[in-house]
């Protein structure tokens, strides 16, 4: 069974600051690693996905680095702002096929 | 991205009622479609795999006989909590896979309140 490890649990951050959600997975043999954006009381909406043949992907103000030797991937969210706050869950494949793990998720506040 | 419906919203029902959400994938076609249980300020849980044309895959722990699922065409799977207790109330959230691109896409939810 795939884990994935993600922290840090909450974040606070400033307006216009930058945001950093890390997270860490074992070993697997595919090559997709997703993160969702979710909002009280709705599903989650897939944010940016990223896979490991490349080191960074960035899309607008959302970037995902990613360690295939360290088996880490992160968040960046460029200057935050307050419509970002929200929880935020990586994932990745597990158990062969389509199946996704998901991290515990991170709550991101950005305060004015 | 590609839309995923849920239906209904929200729902409340006595205990000892059946209730069924669909879950509609509106642009694509989706041979596997995802159930997922999310509790307050937690991850989402994988309840079970529904893949057209055959039988649920459930998880280890989730009883395939109360959570009923069925896959029946390549836009819509179903999802029935039957005899519902108080302790099934939760967030359902579904989710429909892409192939082509390897993505999962989610639905709104279904916020499921047992009296």
């Amino acid at each position: 069974q795939q884990q994935v490890k993600q922290s840090p649990q909450s974040l606070i951050v400033q307006k216009g600051g930058i945001s950093i959600i890390n997270c860490a997975y074992e070993n697997t043999a595919f090559d997709y690693f997703p993160w969702y954006q979710q909002f009280p009381g709705k599903g989650p909406a897939l944010l940016i996905a990223i896979r490991p043949d490349v080191s960074e992907k960035k899309e607008g103000r959302f970037t995902i680095s990613f360690n295939k030797s360290a088996k880490q991937f992160s968040l960046h969210i460029m200057d935050s702002q307050p419509g970002d706050s929200a929880t935020y869950f990586c994932a990745a494949p597990t158990g062969g096929g389509n199946k996704l793990t998901f991290g515990t998720g991170t709550q991101l506040k950005v305060e004015l | 991205g590609a839309v995923v419906s849920q239906h209904p919203s929200r729902v409340i029902c006595k205990s000892g009622t059946s209730v069924k959400i669909e879950c509609r994938s509106l642009d694509f076609q989706a041979t596997t479609m995802f159930w997922y249980r999310q509790f307050p300020k937690q991850s989402l849980m994988l309840m079970a795999t529904s893949n057209e044309g055959s039988k649920a895959t459930y998880e280890q722990g989730v009883e395939k006989d109360k959570f009923l699922i069925n896959h029946a065409s390549l836009t819509l799977s179903t999802l029935t909590v039957t005899s519902a207790h108080p302790e099934d109330s939760s967030f359902y959230i579904c989710s429909a896979w892409r192939g082509a691109y390897n993505e999962q896409f989610f639905g709104p939810g279904t916020r499921l309140t047992v009296l």
